[in-house]
């Protein structure tokens, strides 16, 4: 059962132009999401994260935009650069209780590459 | 500042013998955390823990087992090791409830099972 679903293994574009990254998830108790970034024989690291009070949060390049209502996640990346190149990773949890309390649910991740 | 450290980095074992993940942070954090990462996979939790001395079930609990006597130490133990366990594990620790405080992770132990 996989409550949190990145459906594009991978992405490649262009530097300079736009990345956009999806993710979905099926849990209605999720109120709070994330995105990792991973390079290659590291472990992921924190990007950027958003409440679900909120549908946008903004952090210089990478925004974070959330649809309730679809249940659905997407983080831009603009302008898009070749160090941007990494796995991207979505995650969910609940801050209200729940058995997801405490804990973060990971997507299958999707493998941006940004070319010169 | 060494932050979330894994040892050993890579791994080889045969069926059946057992083997201890261990993973140290000096950041005082309380939760700590392991994941193991199949290929194509996102991270499974397989146990976490709030605070010394207290642990839980995640996700992909069977066939390891944890403890927490400190606050900075939190090794993962496989009994009896299979090549379902082939996989890249990583623990991550974090203040508190990571909604709030930052996950960090360390570099990773790869295992492989033959």
């Amino acid at each position: 059962d996989q409550q949190v679903k990145q459906n594009s293994p991978s992405l490649s574009v262009q530097e300079g132009r736009i990345s956009i990254l999806n993710c979905d998830y099926t849990n209605s108790m999720f109120d709070y999401f994330l995105w990792y970034k991973k390079y290659p024989a590291e472990g992921p690291t924190f990007l950027i994260s958003i409440s679900s009070i909120k549908d946008k949060n903004e952090d210089g390049r990478f925004t974070v935009f959330l649809n309730k209502s679809a249940k659905h996640l997407s983080l831009h990346i603009v302008p898009s650069q070749p160090g941007d190149s990494a796995v991207y990773f979505c995650a969910a949890s609940a801050r209200a209780g729940g058995t997801s309390y405490g804990k973060l649910t990971f997507g299958q991740g999707t493998i941006l590459t940004v070319h010169p | 500042n060494a932050g979330v450290t894994q040892t050993p980095k890579f791994r080889i074992l045969k069926i059946g013998q057992s083997m201890t993940l261990q993973c140290t942070q000096d950041m005082n954090h309380n939760y700590m955390y392991w994941y193991r990462q199949d290929p194509g996979m996102g991270l499974k939790l397989i146990y976490y823990s709030v605070g010394a001395g207290i642990t839980d079930k995640g996700e992909v609990p069977n066939g390891y087992n944890v403890s927490r006597s400190t606050t900075e130490d939190f090794p993962l133990r496989l009994e009896l090791a299979a090549p379902s366990q082939t996989s890249v594990y990583f623990c991550a620790s974090s203040y508190s409830n990571p909604v709030y405080n930052e996950q960090f992770f360390g570099p990773g132990t790869r295992l492989t099972v033959l």
